[in-house]
């Protein structure tokens, strides 16, 4: 079993709408979770983190956490072109981020 | 301006060849890593570091190599023993206990075989 897992991809939503991104994560004592976006052939930037079990809201970006499901997930609302991008889901594993294998949104205008 | 510098941006690989790929960093940043992306995939850990003179594998290593001799550089060696090296590789570094919130990326190589 992978240590992250993200739903499959691609996911097309159309402007406006809200993006809904899903991922998993296997060891059960993790307690720091990330959600990085990635543009083609470029590095990630961070985008969100949240620590506790509930929702984190920044801007139009809402992460959920939800420890005893070892489940996070990330909304984006309001969605707009500029979003389209690879999400990358991240989990703190011994001072080591594990990524899961991200999932592409495209935004249709 | 404070950050991570990798070079080069592209770089070929001649069947059998040693390549070194650089990652220098004025963060004052003591954990380095490197990483491998293959497409349509997320990051794969292949070293990381801690301290200067000290590295640990991560979870793709065979095939890789690395040294710390100074705390700015963390250079990636991928040996010819890498059968399978196309990849678009990250160099990050961040404070140690600091993964994650405060991890900082290079812009990425992108190494390709002839």
């Amino acid at each position: 079993q992978k240590e992250v897992e993200q739903n499959s991809g691609p996911l097309s939503v159309p402007e406006g709408a809200i993006a809904s991104l899903n991922c998993t994560y296997s060891d059960r004592g993790s307690q720091s979770f990330f959600w990085y976006r990635q543009y083609s052939g470029k590095s990630p930037e961070l985008i969100m983190s949240i620590y506790s079990n509930g929702d984190k809201e920044d801007g139009r970006f809402t992460a959920q956490l939800n420890k005893a499901s070892q489940y996070v997930s990330l909304l984006i609302r309001d969605s707009q072109p500029s979003d389209s991008a690879t999400y990358l889901c991240a989990v703190v594993n011994d001072y080591k981020l594990s990524f899961g294998a991200g999932t592409t949104v495209t935004v249709r205008a | 301006d404070g950050g991570i510098t990798q070079s080069p941006k592209y770089l070929f690989r001649k069947e059998g060849q040693n390549v070194t790929l650089s990652c220098e960093q004025n963060l004052n940043h003591d954990a380095m890593y490197w990483y491998r992306q293959d497409p349509g995939q997320g990051l794969r850990l292949i070293y990381y570091s801690q301290i200067v003179n000290d590295f640990q594998k991560g979870d793709i290593a065979e095939g890789y190599s690395v040294s710390r001799e100074k705390k700015e550089s963390f250079p990636l060696t991928v040996t010819s023993a890498q059968k399978n090296p196309t990849a678009f590789y990250l160099c990050a570094s961040s404070i140690v206990g600091q993964t994650g919130e405060k991890l900082f990326f290079g812009s990425g190589t992108q190494l390709s075989v002839l």
